[in-house]
């Protein structure tokens, strides 16, 4: 079966500082990788997904299948990226849908 | 702009009884999805389902039943509810033919069970 591990439950930076937030997963086929964010009551939603290689609100992510790696980045930390941070893994059927699995969460911190 | 609702964003329940979460989405979504939020255990699916009257189990279906009578509604049932099911719940809804990463998620339901 698939996981996704998030090793850090809570990351505070200070504003103006780079930020990494790690995600490891394991699964022997390829898989689908996102990072999915929540700010704070509001609801969950998409941020990026490594197929695309695309930097939403400055974060990039890469898949590294040598390291089983989906580490999110982004060079200079701003106070609106306080967040709950998700790593998902998915694993396509094609016969239906199958869900996502979800990382524990990485409590994102940025200290002005 | 895809909708995702949630009938209540809270609910206090006492142990014991049976409780009903309702999702609705009008997108015509074939794919709902009933997720858990917990602090530190992160997301964690309950149950899902791909068509009306289809329903498959996720990571952690004990305890929990679900009902897809019509396309747009997907319901999460607690037959008797227990303390240790006080949490979040969120639900998503997706297309047929897309990954799961078009999932969309409602607000979400803050259950208490007393």
């Amino acid at each position: 079966a698939q996981r996704v591990t998030q090793p850090e439950k809570l990351l505070s930076v200070f504003k103006g500082a780079p930020v990494e937030l790690k995600c490891n997963y394991s699964y022997s086929g390829s898989p689908e990788l996102f990072w999915y964010v929540q700010y704070s009551r509001q609801r969950l939603q998409l941020l990026l997904r490594h197929i695309s290689r695309e930097s939403i609100k400055g974060f990039t992510a890469d898949l590294n299948k040598g390291e089983t790696s989906f580490h999110l980045k982004k060079p200079f930390a701003q106070e609106e990226d306080s967040a709950m941070y998700y790593c998902a893994l998915s694993v396509y059927s094609g016969g239906g849908a199958d869900g996502l699995t979800f990382g524990k969460g990485t409590h994102l911190i940025i200290q002005p | 702009d895809v909708k995702v609702t949630q009938s209540s964003r809270y609910l206090v329940k006492r142990t014991g009884e049976k409780v009903f979460l309702e999702c609705v989405q009008d997108m015509d979504h074939e794919n709902m999805f009933w997720y858990r939020q917990d602090p530190g255990l992160g997301l964690r699916l309950i149950y899902f389902s791909y068509d009306v009257k289809m329903k498959e189990k996720g990571d952690i279906p004990e305890g929990y039943s679900v009902s897809r009578e019509k396309k747009e509604r997907f319901s999460l049932i607690l037959e008797s509810a227990s303390t240790n099911q006080t949490s979040m719940y969120l639900c998503a809804s997706s297309l047929r033919d897309t990954p799961a990463y078009e999932q969309y998620f409602g607000p979400g339901t803050r259950l208490t069970v007393t």
